[in-house]
C-alpha cells in the first residue's frame, strides 16, 4: 500500500507533457525487459516489454527504448495524464532463467 | 478471468505466529512466483514454481515455505513470524510463451509483524 516507494526518486511533469523514465539494468546477459506500473495499494501492472534483438518498441502512448551498449532502458509516455501517476519500474530477465531482476522504481507525479 | 487472486489483503501478526498467504490464478499458467516488496526496494523473489509438484527457492527463502499441489494454487507459509517479514507480498504467474515471459501480479498482501 502506501508504504511502498516512500523514498523513491520522483519525476514531476505537467499534464499533457511527455515523460521519460530511465532504468539502468545490471546483467549484460539479460535479453528480455519489462516496464511495470504500480498504483498505490495495487500490484504491478504490465505496460510494455522488449527483447534484446530490438532497440525500440511502441505501444499505445508508450515507447520503450533499449540501449544494450550502456545497459540502459527508458520508458517514454506521451501526453502524460493524471491517471499515469504511479510508481514505474523496470524488470530484466535472462530467458534461460526464471529470475527477474527488478529496479527500485521511479514515482511519476502528474501536475494539473 | 480474475487473473491472480491473493488473500488476505492485510494482516497483522504477533511475533512467532504462523499464517498462510493464499494465491490462485485462473489463466492456466505453469509458472508461479512469490515476491516481497520492502519500501524503496525492488521486488525480491522468495520462492517460485515451474509446475504442480515442483518448487524452488528464490533469493530470500528463509522463514517461508511453499507448496504447489495444483496448477492454480501456490500458497506461501510463514511458520514463525518475525518483524523482518513485515512487507508487502505479491504473487505472480506467467506462461512463458515464446517471445513473452511477462509476469501477471496479484494485488498484494500487506503484512505487519509486531
Amino acid at each position: 500500500g502506501e508504504s511502498v516507494g516512500l523514498h523513491l526518486p520522483t519525476l514531476s511533469v505537467q499534464e499533457g507533457d511527455n515523460s521519460i523514465i530511465n532504468c539502468a539494468y545490471s546483467n549484460s546477459a539479460s535479453d528480455y525487459f519489462i516496464w511495470y506500473k504500480q498504483e498505490s495499494g495495487k500490484g504491478p501492472q504490465f505496460i510494455i516489454d522488449i527483447r534484446s534483438n530490438m532497440d525500440k518498441r511502441q505501444g499505445q502512448r508508450v515507447t520503450v527504448l533499449l540501449n544494450k551498449t550502456v545497459k540502459h532502458l527508458s520508458l517514454q509516455i506521451a501526453a502524460t495524464q493524471p491517471g499515469d501517476s504511479a510508481v514505474y519500474f523496470c524488470a530484466e530477465n535472462n530467458s534461460g532463467t526464471y529470475k527477474y531482476i527488478f529496479g527500485t522504481g521511479t514515482r511519476l507525479k502528474v501536475l494539473a | 478471468n480474475a487473473g491472480v487472486t491473493q488473500t488476505p489483503k492485510f494482516r497483522i501478526l504477533k511475533i512467532g505466529q504462523s499464517m498462510t498467504l493464499q494465491c490462485a490464478q485462473d489463466m492456466n499458467h505453469n509458472y508461479m512466483y512469490w515476491y516481497r516488496q520492502d519500501p524503496g526496494m525492488g521486488l525480491k523473489l522468495i520462492y517460485y514454481s515451474v509446475g504442480a509438484g515442483i518448487t524452488d527457492k528464490g533469493e530470500v527463502p528463509n522463514g517461508y515455505n511453499v507448496s504447489r499441489s495444483t496448477t492454480e494454487d501456490f500458497p506461501l507459509r510463514l511458520e514463525l513470524a518475525a518483524p523482518s517479514q513485515t512487507s508487502v507480498y505479491f504473487c505472480a504467474s506467467s506462461h512463458r510463451d515464446r517471445g513473452s515471459e511477462k509476469l501477471f501480479f496479484g494485488s498484494g498482501t500487506q503484512l505487519s509483524v509486531l
